[in-house]
């Protein structure tokens, strides 16, 4: 399969753990975003990346929360001292290019809980 | 920061029906609007990428069509089936609309 996977594809965590979250992006795409998505809403931008480098990032988004892509290629996300509002499907997608219109693929998501 | 919105939420409609939705956004400083489908329990899926006023793109029954100038985009599905069930996503730069969640009942 040569598409985004994101791993893993469910978590359940007790409130003020860490959780990290991985991405495979497709290979020769240089550009990875992170999405947050709760039930009724579409997905809320978090962070992108082009290769290493990590381009913006969401003012919504809490100190909390860090992205890397070390490597250029996957990618985590990581939440410390997780809050029950972090309960959601955290999306990962990516985009050959390095232009906002080309189409982003996304994988199937990581969703936390967090109890 | 945006403010990408889309109308309906939900729309339920028969098979074989035709249907609409719309997407609209701020049209200053357009780049691109981009269309997504997103089963449940799948990924998004990329219908369209739209870039110039007046562009209307089309992908079998399912059509699109933009004004840059007034910041709207409408959604076709013609003879609507059930597997086109899905909600429906629209994007500008880095933000997405809440949805329409299209229900297509056999």
């Amino acid at each position: 399969d040569t598409g985004v996977s994101q791993n893993p594809r469910h978590k359940i965590t007790k409130r003020g753990q860490n959780v990290t979250f991985r991405c495979d992006p497709i290979s020769e795409h240089n550009r990875l975003y992170w999405y947050r998505q709760t039930l009724g809403q579409g997905p809320e931008f978090l962070t992108y990346f082009q290769n290493e480098a990590q381009l913006e990032k969401s003012r919504l988004l809490s100190d909390r929360f860090s992205a890397e892509r070390p490597k250029g290629s996957f990618s985590t996300l990581e939440i410390q001292r997780t809050e029950q509002g972090d309960s959601a499907m955290y999306l990962c997608a990516s985009s050959a290019g390095a232009l906002a219109k080309n189409i982003q693929y996304f994988g199937a998501g990581t969703r936390l809980s967090v109890l | 920061i945006l403010n990408v919105e889309q109308s309906p939420q939900s729309l339920h409609v028969q098979e074989g029906d035709s249907t609409n939705f719309t997407c609209s956004f701020p049209s200053s400083n357009f780049y691109a609007l981009h269309w997504y489908r997103w089963e449940t329990a799948k990924s998004p899926e990329a219908l369209f990428v739209m870039t110039l006023n007046g562009d209307e793109k089309k992908k079998g029954r399912i059509s699109a069509t933009l004004n840059t100038k007034e910041g709207y985009s409408y959604l076709y599905i013609k003879g609507s089936q059930p597997e086109d069930s899905a909600t429906y996503l629209c994007a500008s730069r880095l933000t997405f609309g809440s949805g329409t969640q299209l229900t297509v009942l056999p």
